[in-house]
């Protein structure tokens, strides 16, 4: 079955500095979405992408797919406290039904 | 309200209660799901519901028992819990089920119920 690997599991980062998460497939993946999660509360839905290729931007946000469609990465440009939680990425294992599988989120904490 | 609603937020419950949870979606979608989330783990699908329609069911214990009444109303009901049931359970909803590639499958979460069994 297919398995989403993020990375780094958690990052500590200082105000005003970039970073970047990624997300890694076994297989193809058909739809990518990344989600945030403030702690103990529900999943907000950020982006999804599904070409490859495909690079999507909200706010200071920019998610990309790679052309193999096999790997994901999210970059935030300039962080700030708010955009503190964990991010998940999620992705469907086929393109005919099937259940959205999830990763196991990335950590992030903002020092303002 | 918009979006999706959870009720209760918070629940303790000893192990020979029985409890429901419910969940509310807003948005006329027509699938409806339940997850769990247990600390350091990935979240694990427990159901899912398409037109009314039970079409996953993943594994689950039957101490959970799934009821979709309508397209707008999800339910789970709990008896006999286990300690280890102790987690964050989220319902969410799409426009439509499963890998259509075309963003109608985007799930949509609910704030999520803390569920603590004793």
């Amino acid at each position: 079955s297919q398995e989403l690997e993020q990375s780094p599991q958690s990052l500590i980062v200082q105000e005003g500095k970039n970073l970047t998460i990624n997300c890694t497939s076994s297989k193809t993946l058909y739809g990518l979405y990344w989600y945030k999660q403030k702690y103990g509360e529900g999943l907000i839905f950020l982006m999804m992408l599904q070409k490859g290729g495909e690079e999507k931007s909200h706010e200071k946000i920019t998610a990309k797919l790679d052309e193999k469609k096999q790997q994901s990465s999210l970059h935030i440009t300039a962080s700030q406290p708010s955009h503190a939680g964990i991010y998940l990425c999620g992705a469907y294992q086929s393109n005919q039904g099937g259940k959205l599988i999830f990763g196991q989120g990335t950590e992030l904490s903002v020092k303002p | 309200e918009t979006g999706v609603t959870q009720t209760p937020r918070h629940l303790v419950m000893g192990m020979t209660n029985k409890k429901s949870l419910k969940c509310e979606q807003h948005l006329g979608h027509n699938a409806m799901y339940w997850y769990k989330q247990s600390a350091k783990k990935p979240l694990e699908l427990m159901f899912v519901y398409s037109l009314e329609e039970r079409v996953e069911n993943n594994s689950v214990p039957s101490r959970f028992s799934p009821e979709c009444p309508n397209s707008s109303h999800l339910f789970l009901h709990l008896h006999t819990l286990q300690p280890e049931d102790s987690a964050l359970y989220l319902c969410a909803s799409s426009q439509d089920w499963g890998g259509t590639g075309l963003g109608t499958d985007t799930q949509y979460f609910g704030p999520g119920t803390r569920l603590t069994v004793l």
